[in-house]
């Protein structure tokens, strides 16, 4: 079945630093893929998404491009701030139109 | 304010008491599905909806019941809960179905003895 494999986390670094959580996809057909954050306390929220190949997501300084010869979705930001920590959630939507969500990422960002 | 909301927010419950978790959005939204989060296991499907009566198990349904009677109200039901579904729920809602974004409540956190 489709499964969505998102790096382990905790992940800790300093502000202004680089971040990149990896993201890697099965599925059958060209699902939409999603990021979504949770910051702390709070409920998920969407980040950004791609619909299809080669589309590019980006909002409040994060990116992600959807590839579909290597099947991933890394998440990128080039200067991560505190106000960033939280669990981010790497998603695709399956034929039902359903969302599998991976295990998601910790993400703590040090001043 | 666009929102979906949850109650309680948090339960502490003792094995075997019938409970009910309310959900209620306002957007008018179509499709409505539940969530559980643990640790290290993410967030799973429980049940979902794309429309009044309209549902379907998810990826974990076992336990749990729910009902669409209404478009803003999707409840999520446990009969007869056990210590295994102490866990973090979460509600969401979108336009269509799970492509469109999901707007997420924010959690209920229920502790069974």
């Amino acid at each position: 079945g489709d499964s969505v494999t998102q790096m382990e986390g905790p992940v800790t670094l300093s502000e202004e630093a680089f971040l990149t959580i990896n993201c890697t996809y099965t599925a059958t057909g060209y699902p939409s893929l999603f990021w979504y954050v949770q910051y702390p306390g709070e409920g998920l929220q969407l980040l950004l998404k791609a619909t299809k190949a080669d589309d590019k997501g980006s909002n409040k300084g994060f990116e992600a491009t959807y590839r579909k010869e290597t099947t991933s979705f890394h998440l990128e930001k080039g200067s991560v701030q505190v106000s960033d920590s939280a669990v981010y959630f790497c998603a695709l939507s399956d034929r039902k139109g359903n969302l599998i969500f991976g295990k998601g990422t910790k993400l703590s960002v040090k001043p | 304010e666009a929102q979906v909301t949850q109650n309680p927010r948090y339960l502490i419950t003792v094995t075997g008491k019938k409970l009910t978790v309310t959900c209620s959005q306002n957007m008018n939204h179509e499709y409505m599905s539940w969530y559980r989060q643990d640790p290290g296991l993410g967030l799973r499907q429980i049940y979902y909806s794309m429309n009044v009566e309209v549902t379907d198990k998810g990826d974990v349904p076992e336990g749990y019941k729910v009902s669409r009677k209404e478009k803003r109200n999707f409840p999520l039901i446990l009969e007869s809960p056990s210590p295994n579904q102490t866990s973090l729920y979460f509600c969401a809602s979108s336009h269509r179905d799970g492509t469109d974004t999901q707007y997420f409540g924010p959690g209920t956190r229920l502790t069974v003895l």
